[in-house]
């Protein structure tokens, strides 16, 4: 079955660069969630998305910013990159109708920040 | 949401039932309880949800106790595949942001 699928897997910045994660949810998936797992931390809800409007917003910070397209992939900007915003970047999603009680996750971007 | 507490880590032998215990003493009438898991650096894997009844799958059980106040989650032969940070998450529905807080680690010996 096809699953969540997240590019790059791996990227190495440095402070003060920009970087974009992209996220390509399951077929007929309208619904995005992104949350960031910060060394030895639990995972962090970020921003959700659904039918291409911003649906829930958590702590992400002003420097990020991320949109849903019309294909329903996301993607997640990163400017004015800090060493604190090395983590794993997971993307999730879910259909609405017929409503899903699960969230499919991706493998993950793993965003280090040197 | 309601939050929840569970033990920081717990060990099971192979094959041996895991029995991982949730606390949600603030849980409210229509609020859900979920499971999902996350072996080591991989998305969170979805276990099993619940509202008042057990509920079983081909993963686990999860027994939910009449006042609702606590859970448990029941892998009955565990696996060394099922050495994780097992999370119990109550929230009101399966839409919407799930919040992560301090889950279990279990570690499955042989």
């Amino acid at each position: 079955a096809a699953g969540v699928i997240q590019s790059p897997r791996h990227l190495i910045k440095e402070k003060r660069e920009t970087a974009t994660l992209k996220c390509y949810p399951i077929p007929r998936h309208d619904t995005v969630y992104w949350y960031q797992q910060g060394p030895g931390q639990d995972p962090q809800f970020l921003i959700s998305f659904y039918e291409k409007m911003q649906s829930d917003k958590g702590s992400i910070p002003d420097r990020f910013s991320a949109q849903q397209f019309s294909d329903y992939h996301s993607e997640l900007n990163m400017s004015s990159l800090e060493l604190g915003d090395s983590a794993l970047y997971f993307c999730a999603s879910s259909p609405i109708n017929p409503l899903s009680y699960e969230q499919y996750f991706g493998p993950g971007t793993r965003l280090t920040v040197t | 949401d309601a939050k929840t507490t569970q033990p920081p880590s717990m060990d099971c032998a192979e094959g041996r039932a895991a029995n991982l215990p949730c606390n949600h003493s603030t849980i409210s009438g229509n609020e859900y309880v979920y499971w999902y898991r996350q072996i080591h650096s991989q998305g969170p894997q979805y276990i099993i949800h619940g509202l008042k009844n057990n509920e079983t799958n081909e993963m686990a059980s999860l027994i939910i106790t009449e006042d609702r106040k606590s859970s448990t989650l029941i892998l009955p032969h565990a696996t060394l595949r099922d050495t994780a940070v097992y999370y119990c998450i109550v929230k009101l529905s399966g839409w919407g942001k799930f919040q992560f807080g301090a889950g279990t680690q279990v570690v499955v010996t042989p």
